[in-house]
């Protein structure tokens, strides 16, 4: 079975501060992917990579920024948290080939106080 | 633009009784995917189905099947015998093509059902 890990389920951090939220993939897949959910707006793409240190901003990447030095790890990085990017984001992945679904982690749940 | 709705915020469902949750969808391309997806409140978001635009027979996937209508742009969602542990949020999304950011997924709000004993 495929296993996207997320390194916190909660995390509770203050304005201004830089924040990461670490994903791995154990299935050598291409594709990564960072979502956020919110209530009544479900979930919105932030960034993806397509391959080691390869990224294109989502539909949401204000705020954001993302690295993936290595193909099985896709971060996460909020430059100076505020208090509107209090949400559950969601990493992914998926392999090039068509008609895969894409595998979720258990998402992080991330207040900014 | 590609474009998922689901009508349903919530629904009931008795205990191991059938239930359908609807979904349509907005596209010009003609290669597409579509997933349903369940989130318990857990957070998790798990992969039920998987229908591909070039599909002709609908997906089964034990006691899920989507009902694909591609001229009616609808993929429901079909749960027969419903059990207590299918209580969740669940979620349409569509993929479009690679070139669309990488096949990203675009999900509808969701449809919470509940399942009653």
């Amino acid at each position: 079975d495929v296993k996207v890990t997320q390194s916190s389920r909660y995390l509770v951090k203050r304005t201004g501060e830089k924040v990461f939220l670490e994903c791995v993939q154990d299935m050598d897949h291409e594709n990564m992917f960072w979502y956020r959910q919110d209530p009544g707006l479900g979930l919105r793409l932030i960034y993806f990579s397509y391959d080691v240190k390869m990224k294109e901003k989502g539909d949401i990447p204000e705020g954001y920024s993302v690295s993936r030095e290595k193909k099985e790890r896709f971060s996460l990085i909020l430059e100076s948290a505020s208090t509107n990017q209090t949400s559950m984001y969601l990493c992914a992945s998926r392999p090039e080939q068509g008609g895969q679904p894409q595998h979720f982690g258990d998402g992080t749940r991330l207040s900014i106080l | 633009a590609q474009k998922i709705t689901q009508t349903q915020p919530g629904m009931f469902v008795q205990e191991k009784e059938a239930v359908t949750l609807d979904c349509t969808y907005d596209t010009s391309d003609q290669s597409y995917g579509l997933f349903w997806y369940k989130q318990p409140s857990s957070g998790e978001m798990i992969f039920l189905i998987y229908q591909g635009s070039y599909d002709e027979q609908n997906a089964t996937e034990g006691r899920y099947s989507l009902n694909f209508q591609k001229a009616r742009k609808s993929a429901n969602l079909v749960i027969s015998a419903s059990q207590l542990g299918d209580s969740a949020m669940y979620f349409c999304a569509m993929r479009g093509p690679r070139y669309n950011q990488g096949g990203k997924l675009i999900f509808g709000q969701g449809t919470e059902l509940s399942v009653k004993p």
